[in-house]
């Protein structure tokens, strides 16, 4: 059964620096690996979403890498801003599964960036 | 529609009573996924639909839960003689399609309070 991991649950940082947040999957049979921020009292906005062929994905001052074999993903946030603090969450699309296509999530890193 | 649209945002009902929880999803997307979200916990996948059918209904906690999609678009989870274990945000999802490569786009929830 797929479990998915992200470390630290928590993670407080003043404004500027650059940071990563970490996922880990039991199950390397993926489709793909989506990143999702959630705001408090909100939905799930995704950022960025790699393929199991591809190693990585940039949009802006994020970056996300896959590496399929070890089961690990990190979400690279540069430059840490005020107006980041959410929910990080992971999330894998399993692959092999006859009709299920559901998104295994983690429990997702609460950031919190102080001004 | 521009995007996933849920309703009603917030309810608040009585022990035993049934609730319905709507969900419509951006036009065209013809995948459509029901998540729930309890108070510090991850997202806990309930039900996929392809179209009208619902090719995996794994996550359904129990059969007073249950979901419908008409013409390929509105889906509706019902949840009957609800409890109170049955409070969280109720998260709706779709995408075009349940290729590898398709984003999915969430609703902002209904948010369910059982007292």
């Amino acid at each position: 059964k797929q479990e998915v991991t992200q470390i630290p649950a928590a993670l407080s940082v003043p404004e500027g620096e650059n940071l990563v947040l970490n996922c880990s999957f039991t199950d390397s049979a993926i489709y793909n690996l989506q990143w999702f921020r959630q705001d408090p009292g909100k939905g799930l906005t995704s950022l960025l979403l790699i393929q199991s062929s591809q190693r990585e994905q940039t949009s802006g001052r994020l970056n996300a890498s896959l590496d399929k074999s070890s089961g690990r993903s990190t979400l690279y946030i540069a430059a840490s801003q005020p107006g980041d603090s959410a929910t990080y969450l992971c999330a894998v699309r399993q692959s092999g599964r006859q009709a299920g296509t559901a998104l295994i999530f983690g429990k997702g890193t609460t950031l919190s960036v102080s001004s | 529609g521009a995007g996933v649209s849920q309703s009603p945002s917030n309810k608040v009902t009585e022990k035993g009573k049934d609730v319905e929880l709507r969900c419509d999803p951006i036009s065209g997307h013809t995948a459509l996924y029901w998540y729930r979200q309890s108070l510090g916990q991850g997202l806990e996948f309930l039900i996929y639909f392809q179209g009208n059918s619902a090719p995996d209904k794994s996550g359904l906690p129990s059969d007073r839960f249950s979901a419908e999609r008409t013409g390929g678009s509105v889906s509706t989870l019902t949840i009957q003689r609800t409890q109170q274990e049955d409070s969280a945000v109720y998260l709706c999802a779709s995408s075009l399609l349940t290729g590898s490569g398709n984003t999915i786009y969430f609703g902002e929830g209904s948010w369910l309070t059982v007292v």
